[in-house]
Parts: C-alpha cells; sequence; structure tokens
C-alpha cells in the first residue's frame, strides 16, 4: 500500500522569503506520480506543481520547485518570495497504477506574515 | 463548464437520512473520483469511475456509501442512514485521461450529520 508522510502540521513564513515543506513517501509501484496540491481556506484543491518519478530533473512552476529524491522517497516543496496568497494548506499526494487515485498526506498549514 | 461543479455546497442531515450529493465534471473527462476529507485531514480516495463504469469502490467505508455515473457524465454519492461518522466534506475530481494525469477538483460537499 501507498503512504504519504508529511511531518510539519504547520509552517510560518515571511512575506518575500523563503520556506520548504517536507513529504515523504512509500510506494511499490514503478511507475508513479508525485504531487503537490493547494487548498485555500474556500477548499478548492489547485494543483501546484507535479513530478513524473522516473524523471531525474525537479520539476519547477515559477517560484515553486521541488527537490525529489527518489532514493530516500522524498519529495519537499520550495517556495520563494513567499506572497499573502500564498497562505493555505498544502497536500503532498502520490498516485501509481492505471487508475491513476491519488494518496494524501495529512497536509502542512502555511502561514504568510507580512 | 469552467470547472468541477458540486452541489449542494452544504448539507446537514440528520442522523438515519438518506442524501445525495452531486457532481458534474469537466465536459468531455473521462476519469471521475469522490474522495472523502475529515476535518483536519488529507482526503481519502473512494471510488473511481472511468466513464460510465464504476471501476474501483474499494476505498468506500460500508455498504451505505453508493455511487453512479449513468451515461458517464454527472455523477451522484449517495449515503443511505447517514451516521455522524460520515460528516466530512467529500471532494469530487475529473481528469482527462486515466492514468497520471492531472485532477481537477470541486469545492466540495461539506456534510454534516447531527
Amino acid at each position: 500500500a501507498q503512504t504519504v508522510t508529511q511531518s510539519q502540521p504547520e509552517m510560518s513564513v515571511q512575506e518575500a522569503e523563503t520556506v520548504t515543506l517536507s513529504c515523504t513517501y512509500d510506494t511499490s509501484e514503478s511507475d508513479y506520480y508525485l504531487f503537490w496540491y493547494k487548498q485555500p481556506p474556500s477548499r478548492q484543491m489547485i494543483l501546484v506543481i507535479r513530478q513524473e518519478a522516473y524523471k531525474q530533473q525537479n520539476a519547477t512552476e515559477n517560484r515553486f520547485s521541488v527537490n525529489f529524491q527518489k532514493a530516500a522517497k522524498s519529495f519537499s516543496l520550495k517556495i520563494s518570495d513567499s506572497q499573502l496568497g500564498d497562505a493555505a494548506m498544502y497536500f503532498c499526494a502520490s498516485n501509481g497504477g492505471s487508475q491513476g487515485n491519488l494518496i494524501f498526506g495529512k497536509g502542512t498549514k502555511l502561514s504568510v506574515k507580512p | 463548464g469552467a470547472g468541477v461543479s458540486q452541489s449542494p455546497r452544504y448539507k446537514v442531515a440528520k442522523r438515519g437520512q438518506d442524501v445525495a450529493l452531486r457532481c458534474d465534471p469537466i465536459s468531455g473527462h473521462v476519469s471521475l473520483f469522490w474522495y472523502q476529507q475529515a476535518l483536519g485531514q488529507g482526503p481519502e480516495f473512494l471510488t473511481y469511475f472511468q466513464n460510465e463504469a464504476q471501476l474501483d469502490k474499494s476505498g468506500l467505508p460500508s455498504d451505505r456509501f453508493f455511487a453512479e455515473r449513468p451515461e458517464g457524465s454527472v455523477s451522484t454519492l449517495k449515503i443511505q442512514r447517514t451516521q455522524q461518522e460520515d460528516s466530512a466534506v467529500y471532494l469530487c475530481a475529473s481528469s482527462s485521461q486515466r492514468g497520471h494525469n492531472e485532477q481537477f477538483f470541486g469545492p466540495g460537499t461539506r456534510l454534516t450529520v447531527l
């Protein structure tokens, strides 16, 4: 069975600073993807960034980047130049197999201080 | 439509009542997923449809939960004889293909069972 662990229930960052959210996972799948989703207080889940496990290069999307360590089964999210709008719950997720249903961690609540 | 929509957004039910939650996926999306998100937790997979076929219902917590997608578009999640432990946000997500494509989430239905 796949598991996803987020060990930081809450994090805080000063506006314009950089913050890293941690995630570890366990899977027996050989072909899988990893995701970071953002869930603002309105509750609509939005995809932040996606990493294909077979790609060694870390994914980046503007201010968001990941540090993917496949051997260590680690998948952290780095947010640079943090903005007030980045405040939200962040969920790490994995999928595998042909169906693609997501396995989520428990989430990290990110606060951004002005 | 512009995105995944769900209705109602909020539902209060008395214990023992039956409820029906609706999901309108993005037009043309083949895959549809239902997740249950308890307070302070990450979403947990309930069931998966590919077009009208329910290919995985392993996450449904009991036989009181039933989902359908008869024409391969709109889906309904029905909960019979609701219990207090059913209180949660129910999220629907759709994807253009099976497998590892991005899932687009709806705003969710918050169910409260009194």
